[in-house]
């Protein structure tokens, strides 16, 4: 079976740092992507994985973990425009470009 | 490099009506997958289109169907909308084994 796992809200101080985690059991693997949305808006791409460690993109930091099926999306020094939905995807291992979502964490950043 | 588009933006259907959607990727992907994104079930996955070949399809009925032009232009049609075919429908653009970028989605609504 296919299952993705993210908390569904966080609330964030302005200027602090957040962690969102996602927990994964696929049937295949090959990548693991970070997306953020915006309320009425497509998702944009964040980060992408495929070998374990952390990833770092300006203030966005992922890591992955194969062996536990475990990622983590770091944000730091929080925004108001931060405030959005942040979507944790797997690649499928033949599904060449197919994507299996998890259900998005709504993050909600507070002066 | 110009980024995803869709078109139309916004469609108003009724019960039993068809629908076809149209998206044309960044310039030199080939690359196009359509995914649905309701409240309820979140982002899924529809069909990937490579080089006019359907190359992975998801768990939709066959009401769902695509097609993919020479240009790597992509159409995606709904037969017989129900009311719960109501969704964003989303394509994605990617180069060969790369990371998917998504277009501003088309908002369906069925009546």
């Amino acid at each position: 079976g296919q299952n993705i796992d993210q908390p569904t809200e966080m609330t964030a101080t302005e200027g602090a740092i957040v962690q969102i985690n996602c927990t994964y059991q696929t049937s295949g693997f090959n990548g693991l992507f970070w997306y953020q949305q915006h309320a009425g808006e497509a998702p944009t791409f964040l980060s992408y994985n495929v070998l374990d460690g952390l990833e770092e993109k300006g203030r966005f930091s992922s890591f992955l973990s194969r062996s536990k099926g475990y990622s983590y999306l770091l944000l730091k020094e929080l925004q108001m425009k931060d405030s959005a939905s942040y979507l944790c995807a797997v690649r499928d291992a033949g599904g060449y470009n197919k994507l299996i979502f998890g259900a998005g964490t709504r993050l909600a950043v507070h002066p | 490099k110009a980024g995803v588009t869709q078109t139309p933006r916004y469609l108003i259907k009724t019960r039993g009506q068809q629908v076809t959607l149209s998206c044309s990727p960044i310039s030199g992907h080939r690359s196009v997958s359509w995914y649905q994104q309701t409240p309820g079930q979140g982002l899924q996955f529809l069909f990937e289109y490579f080089s006019e070949t359907q190359r992975n399809k998801g768990n939709f009925p066959g009401r769902f169907s695509g097609r993919q032009f020479s240009n790597s232009r992509s159409e995606m049609n709904v037969s017989t909308l129900e009311l719960g075919d109501s969704a964003l429908y989303l394509c994605a653009s990617s180069s060969r084994g790369g990371t998917q970028y998504f277009g501003p989605g088309t908002r369906l609504l069925v009546l």
